[in-house]
C-alpha cells in the first residue's frame, strides 16, 4: 500500500474485554514500531520489530500487552483484560532500514469504558 | 520511558514570525529526527540529522544539533497558520543495537493568522 494502515481507526471496549489492533506497514519495511499516545502527550514507545523478531518490548506496560509480527509484515498489538488506563491512541510506524525516517499510520483510538 | 524533552511545551506566535523549539536528550545518539503531528493525525517526518552533523536545512526548516550539550533546535522561518501543530523530536540511542525511536512530550505550536 501507499502508507502505513491501521485498523480499526476507533475502538470502544468494555473494561475487561480483549482487543486486537492491526498494523499494515509499508511493503518491504524491515522495522516496525508501536507507540501509545495519551491525550496531549508524546508517543510512548511500546515495542519494536525487525522483520519478525521482536527486538525490544521494554515499553509494554504490563503482561496484558502482547505484540506479534509472525511473517515480518503485518503486526498485531493485543491488549487483554482492558483497563480504563489503556485508553489512548495506539500508533504504528515502519521504516525501511535502521536510522531512517519512520512512516506513521493514523493510529487507533482505543476507549475503554 | 521518553528520551527527549522539548521546550517550550507551548508556543504561540503571529504568522510571519520565526518559531524555535528545543529538544534535550539523555544518552548518546546515532541520529535525531523531528516530526510534526496535526491534531488527531499520525506523525509526519520533517528532518533527520545524524550525530556527526551540526546543522541541516530543509525549506523553511533549520535544525541544529549540539551533541556536547545533548540538545537540538528546530527553527521554522516565516511561519504560516498551516504550521500550527505539535512538534516532536525522536532519538535512537547509540548504545542500543536496536532502532527503537524514543519521543519527547512535544511542543504545541500555534501560529495566529
Amino acid at each position: 500500500g501507499a502508507g502505513v494502515s491501521q485498523s480499526p481507526r476507533y475502538k470502544v471496549a468494555k473494561r475487561g474485554q480483549d482487543v486486537a489492533l492491526r498494523c499494515d506497514p509499508i511493503s518491504g519495511h524491515v522495522s516496525l514500531f508501536w507507540y501509545q499516545q495519551a491525550l496531549g502527550q508524546g508517543p510512548e514507545f511500546l515495542t519494536y520489530f525487525q522483520n519478525e523478531a521482536q527486538l525490544d518490548k521494554s515499553g509494554l506496560p504490563s503482561d496484558r500487552f502482547f505484540a506479534e509480527r509472525p511473517e515480518g509484515s503485518v503486526s498485531t498489538l493485543k491488549i487483554q483484560r482492558t483497563q480504563q488506563e489503556d485508553s489512548a491512541v495506539y500508533l504504528c510506524a515502519s521504516s525501511n532500514r535502521q536510522g531512517t525516517e519512520a512512516f506513521f499510520g493514523q493510529g487507533t483510538r482505543l476507549t475503554v469504558v | 520511558s521518553q528520551q527527549g524533552e522539548e521546550d517550550p511545551q507551548a508556543l504561540s506566535i503571529q504568522e510571519g514570525e520565526n518559531a524555535t523549539m528545543n529538544c534535550s536528550y539523555k544518552t548518546s545518539i546515532n541520529n535525531l529526527q523531528w516530526y510534526r503531528q496535526n491534531s488527531g493525525r499520525g506523525l509526519v517526518h520533517l528532518i533527520l540529522i545524524r550525530s556527526n552533523e551540526r546543522e541541516k536545512h530543509s525549506g523553511r526548516l533549520r535544525v541544529t544539533l549540539d551533541t556536547s550539550k545533548k540538545s537540538s533546535s528546530l527553527l521554522i522561518t516565516a511561519s504560516r497558520a498551516a504550521d500550527t501543530a505539535s512538534y516532536f523530536c525522536a532519538t535512537d540511542a547509540r548504545l542500543s543495537n536496536n532502532n527503537d525511536m524514543r519521543f519527547g512530550a512535544g511542543t504545541r505550536l500555534t501560529v495566529k493568522p
